[in-house]
């Protein structure tokens, strides 16, 4: 069972431009709504993350936007970089109550000249 | 050392053979993760230690997987008898104690052949 649905899997953006992506969970229980950004041959990096009782979050040129009530989540990246080129995963997990995470199947973003 | 540090990088296995894949956490860090991470997927979550104790072992997918952390520092994760579905890249975790957004290692890609 998928519990975390993650759209779109590709998504190609000009430089400069607005990237986002999509995710949606089924388990209210999740409490903790972090986004990874991970580079062919790495492991997933934190990228930014949010907890339910807040709507939105920014870092930089990176926002979490979060609709408790419908149960989704975005990702916002501005003015996009090539050097952003990367998949991005959303994930969600039931905090202190449960620490792992259930992750997206992810998004594989490119950024073009 | 800085990071969550895996070993080795890559295996290649015949199917049938037992293999074994190290994590050295960061340290001091309480807490341990494997997730199993397939081609073009998300990671999916294997099993979680909190020091020496292995709190959870819901995501291991047969009793052909096993993880041991007997200090609580370096980790194993040891798979009998092969199979061509187990080849995916395994990656490690670690998080200090109450910290939900945790560091991962860039992985071990095990092949079965």
């Amino acid at each position: 069972q998928q519990q975390v649905k993650q759209s779109p899997q590709s998504l190609i953006v000009q430089k400069g431009g607005i990237s986002i992506i999509n995710c949606a969970y089924e388990n209210t229980a999740f409490d903790y709504f972090p986004w990874y950004q991970q580079f062919p041959g790495k492991g997933p990096a934190l990228l930014i993350a949010i907890r339910p009782d807040v709507s939105e979050k920014k870092e930089g040129r990176f926002t979490i936007s979060f609709n408790k009530s419908a149960k989704q989540f975005s990702l916002h990246i501005m003015d996009s970089q090539p050097g952003d080129s990367a998949t991005y995963f959303c994930a969600a997990s039931m905090g202190k109550r449960n620490e792992k995470l259930t992750f997206g199947t992810g998004t594989r973003l490119t950024i073009i000249p | 050392g800085a990071g969550v540090s895996q070993s080795p990088r890559y295996k290649v296995a015949k199917r049938g053979q037992d293999v074994a894949l190290r994590c050295d956490p960061i340290s001091g860090h309480v807490s341990l993760f494997w997730y199993q991470q397939a081609l073009g997927q998300g990671p999916e979550f294997l099993t979680y230690f909190q020091n020496e104790a292995q709190l959870d072992k819901s995501g291991l997918p047969s009793d052909r997987f096993f993880a041991e952390r007997p200090e609580g520092s370096v980790s194993t994760l040891k798979i009998q008898r092969t199979q061509q579905e187990d080849s995916a890249v395994y990656l490690c975790a670690s998080s200090p104690t109450g910290v939900l957004s945790y560091t991962f290692g860039s992985g071990t890609r095990l092949t079965v052949v």
